[in-house]
């Protein structure tokens, strides 16, 4: 069975740090399309990033420079790497496997960014 | 980056009724090599990730009712739900996969009247 959990949320003060994984089973990440996609609270779904098979990968322009994704095959996880965050990351994030489109989906972990 | 528009932002109809959203893409994901729309849309329920329904703009996913039908081409789709049951009540998306950034449509909101 295809599965995606994230962990790694919490909350944490304006200007830190955070990582997300997103522990996949059921299929190996480095074949698929993994994104990352955002709610924050009461609002709409935002991508934020991807990974492709060949280890490419694209960011929406309010993380770039901010977040990296990537990717541990021997874990097959994915990962998310969050620097300077502002209180406007506050949100769920969710891992999406795209092939292309978002077939799978993880439960969500909230991030909240707050002094 | 490619933007796309929902209308209307929300819906209130009877159970039975038929429910039509509509989603409008800044330019045309139609990719003509394989003559395939890169158009998705998504069921997100209160407190739960979003639910794949429909992908190629038409392709039913599997598991999902046939009451649910996606159609149109470029940059035009619609999102059709035949007779509206009380377990439809949810936020729906389009999502454009044909170009990075992945943009997704505002949300619509489909509510019983």
């Amino acid at each position: 069975e295809v599965q995606l959990v994230e962990t790694g949320g919490g909350l944490i003060q304006p200007g830190g740090s955070l990582r997300l994984s997103c522990a996949a089973s059921g299929f190996t990440v480095n074949s698929n399309f993994m994104n990352w996609v955002r709610q924050a609270p009461g609002k709409g779904l935002e991508w934020v990033s991807v990974i492709y098979p060949g280890g490419t990968t694209n960011y929406a322009d309010s993380v770039k420079g901010r977040f990296t994704v990537s990717r541990d095959t021997s874990k097959n996880t994915l990962f998310l790497q969050m620097n300077s965050l502002t209180a406007e990351d506050t949100a769920v994030y969710y891992c999406a496997r795209g092939t292309p489109f978002f077939d799978r989906w993880g439960q969500g972990t909230l991030v909240t960014v707050s002094s | 980056d490619i933007v796309m528009t929902q209308s209307p932002d929300s819906l209130a109809l009877s159970l039975g009724e038929r429910a039509t959203i509509n989603c409008k893409a800044s330019q045309s994901i139609l990719y003509i090599s394989n003559d395939k729309d890169y158009l998705a849309w998504y069921q997100q329920k209160p407190g739960q990730p979003p639910r794949l329904l429909v992908y190629w703009a038409s392709t039913r996913e599997s598991g999902v009712p046939d009451r649910f039908s996606g159609s149109g081409s470029g940059t035009d789709f619609t999102l059709t739900i035949s007779s509206l049951q009380a377990e439809d009540v949810a936020f729906y998306y389009c999502q454009q996969y044909y170009h990075a950034p992945y943009t997704f449509g505002q949300g619509t909101k489909l509510e019983i009247k």
